[in-house]
């Protein structure tokens, strides 16, 4: 079956600018996580949606919101980027919530704010 | 508060020798423990967990890990590295049963295969 698919890839953007990434989750999950991968951070949490209610929220500004559809394809949206807000970001599908289902991981959309 | 630590940015090991990339945790209760990998420009794929049962775990692609208590250890171990073993791994931790945003990811440890 189809895995996680995050479009775009590749993503340039100007400060100022405000994005959208978009991830649709392996048939059947119905929660999806998103993570900000840099390498000074690492891997941060930023939400977590399941049945198209944000469940956690990780330290990140307002700028940065999501939402999740009922067809479990969910959104990110990123406002007045700043060059910090370079990175890939990664979204993750799971049958439930509980991190003893496992996630798996789309490719990424990486992100450059020029 | 919970927190994982890969020790080593990097893992040079030749084509043929066996492996171990390190990790230790801290967390309140039982841990959930995990290794993913991550190739260049993909996303992170699953290779094994742990939460209960055998301390010895084995996954994806010949990796295995071993959970030590005592030491609050998860060591990922392969016993013959391939070339294409090269990439960056990553272990997390969780306090037993939790929604992602309690999911803690270490820094991740580069592996480099030599012909």
């Amino acid at each position: 079956k189809a895995g996680v698919t995050q479009t775009p890839r590749y993503l340039i953007k100007t400060r100022g600018q405000q994005v959208t990434l978009s991830c649709s989750p392996i048939s059947g999950h119905r929660s999806v996580s998103w993570y900000q991968q840099t390498p000074g951070q690492g891997l941060q949490f930023l939400f977590e949606y399941f049945s198209e209610t944000q469940r956690n929220k990780g330290n990140f500004p307002g700028r940065f919101s999501g939402r999740q559809f009922s067809n479990s394809r969910s959104e990110m949206n990123v406002s007045t980027l700043e060059l910090g807000d370079s990175a890939l970001y990664l979204c993750a599908s799971s049958s439930g919530l509980g991190s003893d289902y496992g996630y798996t991981f789309g490719s990424g959309t990486r992100l450059t704010v020029v | 508060a919970q927190s994982v630590a890969q020790p080593e940015d990097q893992v040079n090991v030749a084509e043929g020798n066996p492996l171990t990339v390190k990790c230790t945790y801290s967390v309140s209760g039982n841990p959930y423990l995990f290794w993913y990998v991550q190739y260049p420009n993909r996303g992170l794929q699953f290779l094994l967990k742990y939460i209960t049962g055998d301390n010895l775990v084995k996954g994806s692609y010949g990796f295995e890990a071993e959970f030590n208590k005592s030491q609050t250890s998860f060591h990922l171990k392969k016993p013959s590295a391939l070339v294409s073993d090269s990439a960056l791994y990553f272990c997390a931790v969780s306090s037993g049963y939790s929604s992602a945003s309690k999911i803690i990811f270490g820094s991740g440890t580069r592996l480099s295969i030599r012909p």
